[in-house]
């Protein structure tokens, strides 16, 4: 079967250093992909990975590793706006998105 | 960037009476476009998958005669929830994908928050 793990929450405090952890197990790859989602609202996207290797986009990072099934994302100087869900999904062979069930970071002051 | 829309944002409705959601590709023309369902504190939850034209895939568990898809054209999805029940209560949001197999993101619009009473 088809399945993406990540940490169902975690917490970290204002300013600091994050990583959200992602593992796949897919039929085929053509991709992973980080969302955000705050609460009530729908989901935005963050990054997209194919290759290995670290994507830097501002305060967010993601990085992948193909022969692991493993990704992460980072967050730097973390601003209370960034307590949300963040989904992990994968493009299996078929082109369909496998989603993970989300990750709940909680910010602290 | 690409920009989906969804409307109603909210509708409120009595049990027994159906439900239609439209999905709309704004600026961008959706050979596929997804359904998903959304209860509180879960996961996005993949209904229908539609193309353009054609009827659409229902993931297992799915009840096609109660959630019906429509996507006639490259701009338009809709999906009515027929005869609604208090469970039928959730999330619901809809995604949009450009050229198929498009190795790049889906577009989600802002969802519409579905309550039976």
């Amino acid at each position: 079967g088809q399945n993406i793990d990540q940490p169902t929450e975690m917490t970290a405090t204002e300013g600091a250093i994050v990583q959200i952890n992602c593992t796949y197990q897919t039929s085929g790859f053509n991709g992973l992909f980080w969302y955000q989602q705050h609460a009530g609202e729908a989901p935005t996207f963050l990054s997209y990975n194919v290759l290995d290797g670290l994507e830097e986009k501002g305060r967010f990072s993601s990085f992948l590793s193909r022969s692991k099934g493993y990704s992460y994302l980072l967050l730097k100087e973390l601003q209370m706006k960034d307590s949300a869900s963040y989904l992990c999904a994968v493009k299996d062979s078929n082109y369909q998105l496998i989603w993970g069930a989300g990750t709940k970071l909680i910010i602290k002051p | 960037g690409a920009v989906v829309s969804q409307h109603p944002s909210r509708v409120i409705c009595k049990s027994g009476t159906s439900v239609k959601i439209e999905c709309r590709s704004l600026d961008f023309q959706a050979t596929t476009m997804f359904w998903y369902r959304q209860f509180p504190k879960q996961s996005l939850m993949l209904m229908a998958t539609s193309n353009e034209g054609s009827k659409a895939t229902y993931e297992q568990g799915v009840e096609k005669d109660k959630f019906l898809i429509n996507h006639a054209s490259l701009t338009l999805s809709t999906l009515t929830v027929t005869s609604a029940h208090p469970e039928d209560s959730s999330f619901y949001i809809c995604s949009a994908q450009g050229l198929a197999g498009d190795s790049y993101e889906q577009y989600f619009g802002p969802g519409t928050r579905l309550t039976v009473t």
